[in-house]
């Protein structure tokens, strides 16, 4: 069965405290891996898609890597406003474009 | 690029109406939207995948004549819940994909809340 699981479920950072948010998939063949971000009542903002393992992706204070069983998104130096639930996807090469996403984590950075 | 929006962002019902929930790509074309409901600190659970100029794929579990969807153009898609009932109440958010090229990307509306009394 295709499964996708994320960790930490919950994260507090001080600000400036650097980390790795973890994505592990098991899936039947991937086509891609998609992470995001969501703010409390709000839909989900893309950040990063990778394909391949080795890829990496970096915006800003976040990088995403990937390897053929899990991704990382490293905060680097984080700020109070990065504080928000990162979501993972994957999606799948059978079948249609649809995403299984991860459960989040939550991640909230003090000042 | 790659706007999504919603329609309406909250909507409150009785139980017992219908609520119809527009979801309309802005500046780019969707042959292919999808519909998630999200509980509180939940993940996103996908719904249907809805086609433009076909019947939706239902994900197992989801009634399809509770959960009406119309894709009636290349950018606009609706759900309509039918006689809502407050189990129905929950975040409804919908995702569009851009077609051609090399883009997978969904990219997603700001939500709908809805709340049945």
């Amino acid at each position: 069965e295709d499964q996708v699981t994320q960790s930490p479920e919950a994260l507090r950072l001080q600000e400036g405290e650097s980390s790795s948010l973890n994505c592990s998939y098991t899936v039947s063949g991937l086509r891609g891996l998609f992470w995001y971000r969501q703010d409390p009542g709000k839909g989900p903002e893309f950040l990063f898609t990778l394909y391949s393992a080795g890829e990496e992706k970096e915006k800003e204070r976040l990088k995403a890597t990937l390897t053929k069983k899990e991704s990382f998104l490293h905060i680097t130096a984080p700020k109070p406003e990065d504080s928000a639930t990162y979501l993972c996807a994957v999606q799948l090469t059978s079948g249609t474009y649809k995403y299984i996403f991860g459960t989040g984590t939550r991640l909230k950075v003090l000042a | 690029g790659a706007v999504v929006s919603q329609h309406p962002s909250r909507v409150i019902c009785k139980s017992g109406t219908s609520v119809k929930i527009e979801c309309r790509s802005l500046d780019f074309q969707a042959t292919t939207m999808f519909w998630y409901r999200q509980f509180p600190k939940q993940s996103l659970m996908l719904m249907a995948t809805s086609n433009e100029g076909s019947k939706a794929t239902y994900e197992q579990g989801v009634e399809k004549d509770k959960f009406l969807i119309n894709h009636a153009s290349l950018t606009l898609s609706t759900l309509t819940v039918t006689s809502a009932h407050p189990e129905d109440s929950s975040f409804y958010i919908c995702s569009a994909r851009v077609e051609g090229g090399p883009i997978n990307e969904q990219f997603f509306g700001p939500g709908t809340r809805l709340t049945v009394l």
